[in-house]
């Protein structure tokens, strides 16, 4: 499974469009690219995936470049209850019970 | 419909004791898997079960072991717990098509504390 590299921490302000970037350089032609969402004391919760391109939903988007290289978690108008941390994921889909996780990214948002 | 659900919440055991966590999964999932998360990490998978098996393990020690029933429920056992066994046991289950799975759904966790 290819190994994810992504900030630490980041902060930002409610209402701002947040972007947490996250590299693989080591992708492979079947890995997926999975975002989730974690809270103190809670399970991570799936925010988003895709393979190439953008992918949007009602929660995020997740944009990826030809490359697949990297990929971006973009966030729109960020609140207060998005303070998590943010893990970036890179499998194929017959691993998802086989989950690779780094220590994430650590986003506070201000008032 | 519930989600993953996990027992007990909280969980505290002596040194060289014995621990059986409990799992649930989602509905319609067949496919579960532990991960345990120490204080200020990522999530560590442990083992994952489907049909009633064993079928990929994470570095963790025999000490760790599991079972999945009939039902998809799950247990993991851990045993001689160590002070370093102390973290948030996290339950997954997927629903896997042939080679393919769905994106895992997480339990809230069991916190277990060694003293």
């Amino acid at each position: 499974l290819a190994k994810t590299t992504q900030p630490i921490s980041m902060d930002s302000y409610e209402g701002q469009e947040v972007n947490i970037t996250c590299s693989h350089n080591n992708i492979a032609t079947n890995d997926y690219i999975t975002w989730y969402q974690q809270f103190p004391s809670q399970g991570p919760r799936f925010i988003i995936q895709g393979y190439k391109t953008k992918v949007t939903n009602e929660v995020a988007s997740l944009f990826i470049p030809a490359d697949r290289k990297s990929s971006t978690l973009s966030l729109p108008r960020v609140s207060l209850s998005d303070t998590a941390v943010y893990y970036c994921l890179v499998g194929d889909m017959g691993s998802q019970g086989n989950l690779i996780f780094g220590k994430g990214t650590k986003l506070s948002v201000k008032p | 419909d519930a989600g993953v659900t996990q027992s007990p919440t909280h969980l505290i055991k002596t040194r060289g004791q014995q621990v059986t966590l409990r799992c649930s999964p989602k509905s319609g999932h067949d496919t579960v898997s532990w991960y345990q998360q120490a204080l200020g990490q990522g999530p560590q998978f442990i083992f994952q079960y489907y049909e009633e098996e064993e079928r990929q393990r994470g570095n963790f020690p025999d000490r760790f072991s599991g079972h999945q029933f009939p039902n998809y429920s799950s247990e993991l056992n851990v045993n001689a717990l160590l002070l370093g066994d102390s973290a948030l046991y996290l339950c997954a289950s997927s629903f896997i098509r042939g080679r393919l799975g769905t994106e895992a759904f997480f339990g809230q966790g069991t916190r277990l504390t060694v003293v």
